[in-house]
């Protein structure tokens, strides 16, 4: 079957730190891979997205890359700010079914 | 700018009562979805419209029910909320079912019940 395993969190990070939130993924097919992030009291935005294996996603100073020899989708940013705190959603799209990831909380201290 | 609208953004309603969520959307696209959120969890979808088709997962409460009266429109009816019905409840849209593309998320609404 189809799923999405998302780091846990919550992760807390100082301002301009390096981020990371694993992401892997299990499919039958081919899915096309996403980030939605989602603000407090708000619904979900999506953040970037990935179509096809090697594709990079990108947005804001976040990426991710579609890798399928590893299954994964790992978000990234060289430089986190407050601003970011947020919760991230990895989600994956096949046949017209999508799985999210539990969700992972960041919390950007300045 | 095209997007989804969720009205009330706010709804408090008392144990039993019926409600009713509305959704809106502008993109044109065919499928609509509704999904129920509890803190911070991952959304729960509860059912989807392919235009007038319309989908219920198989663990749906039978209190939830949806009308789709034209694409633009979706509503979400809740015959007798719980405390348990208490959430944020997400629309969203995606421009084809059966395939790979994102959906667009209104900004929810979060439902009290007393």
């Amino acid at each position: 079957g189809n799923s999405v395993t998302q780091m846990e969190g919550p992760v807390t990070l100082s301002e301009e730190a390096f981020l990371t939130i694993n992401c892997t993924y299990t499919a039958t097919g081919y899915p096309s891979l996403f980030w939605y992030v989602q603000y407090p009291g708000e619904g979900l935005q999506l953040l970037l997205k990935a179509t096809k294996a090697d594709d990079k996603g990108s947005n804001k100073g976040f990426e991710a890359t579609y890798r399928k020899e590893t299954t994964s989708f790992h978000l990234e940013k060289g430089s986190v700010q407050v601003s970011d705190s947020a919760v991230y959603f990895c989600a994956l799209a096949w046949v017209g079914q999508f799985y999210f990831g539990t969700g992972t909380s960041l919390t950007v201290i300045p | 700018d095209a997007m989804v609208i969720q009205n009330p953004r706010y709804q408090v309603t008392q144990f039993g009562k019926p409600v009713t969520l509305s959704c809106s959307q502008t993109l044109n696209h065919n499928v609509m979805y509704w999904y129920q959120q509890k803190s911070s969890q991952a959304p729960k979808l509860l059912f989807h419209y392919y235009d007038k088709d319309f989908n219920n997962e198989a663990d749906t409460p039978d209190n939830f029910q949806s009308r789709r009266p034209n694409t633009s429109f979706c509503f979400l009816d809740i015959r007798s909320p719980g405390l348990g019905d208490a959430a944020m409840y997400l629309c969203a849209t995606s421009g084809l079912e059966g395939g790979r593309n994102e959906q667009f998320f209104g900004p929810g609404t979060r439902l009290t019940v007393l």
